[in-house]
């Protein structure tokens, strides 16, 4: 199958730095890319839906300016989380589509905000 | 809204065991149900997939049958193994979305 890598897979970082996650669709072109957040024995939740070259459509209650989600390439999308604090602190997912075919997802990337 | 149910877990069996996790769902039009598996460490993988009523899913020795008239679409293996450990969640797509229940942690113990 399709493979979605994820990159770093773990992150730690301080208290009001930003840091950037890196998602790529290693083998085919990803014209939509989505990304998710999993809670400790929670769901994962949408975050937000990108597009290739379109702004990327936050789900309620994401903060669009914390969260900063860009998706320049059809190989590539980036989630930026700005002055990140504790509360950030979480399991990021990305997935990964072509068209309107199967959705793929990466490993994900552990941050741990201190 | 579309919204997923799946039974709590942890879910812990005996290998050979009989394996069932409930999922119901709330929708509008005709979803898409999904069952993806977890492993520890890894990534989500779709487990398999079901686009219509009365369409069952099969995979791995797992299986789940869309019923319309129930909103379910329980996930089944006859004979569990120690390496089907892992969290599985049920899924829905609706809105051009996959939206997910809590995910079922399942132990088996050999």
């Amino acid at each position: 199958g399709a493979v979605v890598s994820q990159h770093p897979s773990r992150v730690i970082c301080k208290s009001g730095t930003s840091v950037k996650i890196e998602c790529r669709s290693l083998d085919f072109q990803a014209t939509t890319m989505f990304w998710y957040r999993q809670f400790p024995k929670q769901s994962l939740m949408l975050m937000a839906t990108s597009n290739e070259g379109s702004k990327a459509t936050y789900e309620q209650g994401v903060e669009k300016d914390k969260f900063l989600i860009n998706h320049a390439s059809l190989t590539l999308s980036t989630l930026t989380v700005t002055s990140a604090h504790p509360e950030d602190s979480s399991f990021y997912i990305c997935s990964a589509r072509e068209g309107a075919y199967e959705q793929y997802f990466g490993p994900g990337t552990r941050l741990t905000v201190t | 809204g579309n919204s997923v149910t799946q039974m709590e877990g942890p879910v812990t069996l005996s290998e050979e065991a009989f394996l069932t996790i409930n999922c119901t769902y709330t929708a509008t039009g005709y979803p898409s149900l999904f069952w993806y598996v977890q492993y520890p460490g890894e990534g989500l993988q779709l487990l398999l997939k079901a686009t219509k009523a009365d369409d069952k899913g099969s995979n791995k020795g797992f299986e789940a049958t869309y019923r319309k008239e129930t909103t379910s679409f329980h996930l089944e293996k006859g004979s569990v193994q120690v390496s089907d450990s892992a969290v599985y969640f049920c899924a829905l797509s609706g809105d051009d979305k996959i939206i997910f229940g809590k995910g079922t942690r399942l132990h088996i113990l050999p």
